[in-house]
């Protein structure tokens, strides 16, 4: 079983319209994330929750709205979409403990025309 | 401000050993983390140090020093399937919300030739 998954894999739309991406994991973990990694292979934080709580929220133009329905799901709803919203979304899930690591989603590929 | 430095892009030849290099200057250190990105897939955990010294796993291995704000990937025995990006990430000193963070490198892109 996938242990952090993410739909859909692949997104094409048109400017304007609004898109989301689901996130889900199996791993019993308390913390989720949203990650942007753009065209050059930086990974940009944009959200963490804990326990459906918000914790960390960078400078993201509000246009992007994460939400957390539990710990196991955190979901990104995007409105008006731009051309440089083109990115792979990630979805990462927290192990609480002496490491801290991430594990990822395979990732959502957002692709603005 | 906070910064990682690592360089953008190595080769190297099957079944050598290979360096990645990664500096760093953030606000608070709890941690050093390696993580692998093949093309095209998610990132993937390699590694974690927190006190100074070499870490060795199987292949590869990672290296802290942190009065030098300093780590390697070590690679042995390079493999074709090594060819991918590998990304240093430092966790920095919590924040006004009491939340530690995530600082992360772009990423050395790794090439192995046969």
């Amino acid at each position: 079983d996938t242990a952090v998954s993410q739909t859909p894999k692949y997104l094409v739309t048109q400017m304007g319209n609004d898109k989301s991406i689901k996130c889900e994991q199996n791993l019993g973990h308390d913390t989720m994330y949203w990650y942007k990694q753009d065209s050059k292979k930086f990974l940009k934080i944009m959200f963490s929750y804990n326990n459906k709580e918000l914790i960390i929220n960078e400078t993201v133009p509000n246009r992007f709205s994460p939400k957390s329905p539990d710990k196991a799901h955190l979901n990104l709803h995007i409105n008006s979409l731009e051309l440089g919203d083109s990115a792979v979304y990630f979805c990462a899930s927290q192990l609480t403990g002496r490491t801290g690591e991430l594990f990822f989603g395979e990732g959502s590929r957002l692709t603005v025309l | 401000g906070q910064n990682i430095d690592q360089p953008t892009e190595m080769t190297a030849t099957e079944g050598a050993i290979v360096q990645i290099n990664c500096t760093y200057q953030t606000s608070g250190f709890n941690g050093l983390f390696w993580y692998q990105q093949h093309a095209g897939e998610a990132p993937t955990f390699l590694s974690y140090n927190v006190l100074d010294g070499l870490e060795e796993k199987g292949r590869f291995s990672s290296f802290l020093s942190r009065s030098k704000g300093y780590s390697y990937l070590l690679l042995k025995e390079l493999q074709m399937k090594d060819s991918a990006s590998y990304l240093c990430a430092v966790k920095a000193r919590r924040n006004a919300g009491n939340n530690r963070k995530l600082i992360w490198g772009l990423g050395t892109s790794l090439g192995v030739n046969p």
